[in-house]
């Protein structure tokens, strides 16, 4: 069964740091793109990164480019976001997502929230 | 970048209904279009991916269809777990993987 559980959210300050982790299980992990997508309370779904299989091509959002950076561990089955000087408009449910057939997303973790509040 | 948009935002319908929710996008996608299905606290879940092609477990109730720019989601006979949001997303371009704003479906 594919398994993806992120990890890392929380409460942060604008201009903090935080790094989220994704732990994936049930499936090759090495052989699969990766990405990572948002949603805002109440509102709709923003793609925000990808990473290639093997971790050689990333491509980001115009709003995250420069301040997020994205990798992975495929030794460890892992995925990352590393997030810095984050503003308050980054509040979001933070999905870690499989790559799928057509470059569909098609297996989504459970999310985990981050607060960028002062 | 390449805009999705669906209509309509938001849909009232009943048990049993045939549903049609559509997506356009700002230029041609091929069928590079995929849908995903939300409930409320939930993870989102794909439906449809590559237009037309329905992801493993996914009732045949669903269905898709379109190419180039315009898409359609079609739900045959509504059922209560059916109620919930949709989206529509575009993988045509790998430098920006765009989602539509959504459409809430709640009962009437």
């Amino acid at each position: 069964e594919v398994q993806l559980v992120e990890s890392g959210g929380g409460l942060v300050q604008p201009g903090g740091s935080l790094r989220l982790s994704c732990a994936a299980s049930g499936f090759t992990f090495s052989s699969y793109w990766m990405h990572w997508v948002r949603q805002a309370p109440g509102k709709g779904l923003v793609w925000v990164s990808h990473i290639n299989s093997d971790g050689s091509s990333t491509t980001y959002a115009d709003s995250v480019k420069g301040r997020f950076t994205i990798s992975r561990d495929n030794a460890k089955n892992t995925l990352y976001l590393q997030m810095n000087s984050l503003r308050a408009e980054d509040t979001a449910v933070y999905y870690c997502v499989r790559g799928g057939g057509l470059r569909s997303f098609d297996y989504w973790g459970q999310g985990t929230l981050v607060t960028v509040s002062s | 970048d390449i805009q999705m948009t669906q209509s309509p935002s938001s849909l009232s319908a009943s048990v049993g209904d045939r549903v049609t929710i559509t997506c356009r996008a700002s230029q041609s996608i091929s069928s590079y279009l995929n849908w995903y299905q939300q409930k409320p606290g939930k993870a989102p879940k794909l439906l449809i991916y590559a237009a037309s092609t329905l992801q493993g477990g996914v009732p045949s109730r669903f269905s898709g269809s379109g190419s180039g720019t315009d898409f359609t989601l079609t739900i045959s006979s509504l059922q209560p777990e059916d109620f919930a949001t949709y989206y529509c997303q575009q993988s045509y371009s790998t430098l920006l993987f765009t989602f539509g704003q959504g459409t809430k479906l709640e009962i009437k």
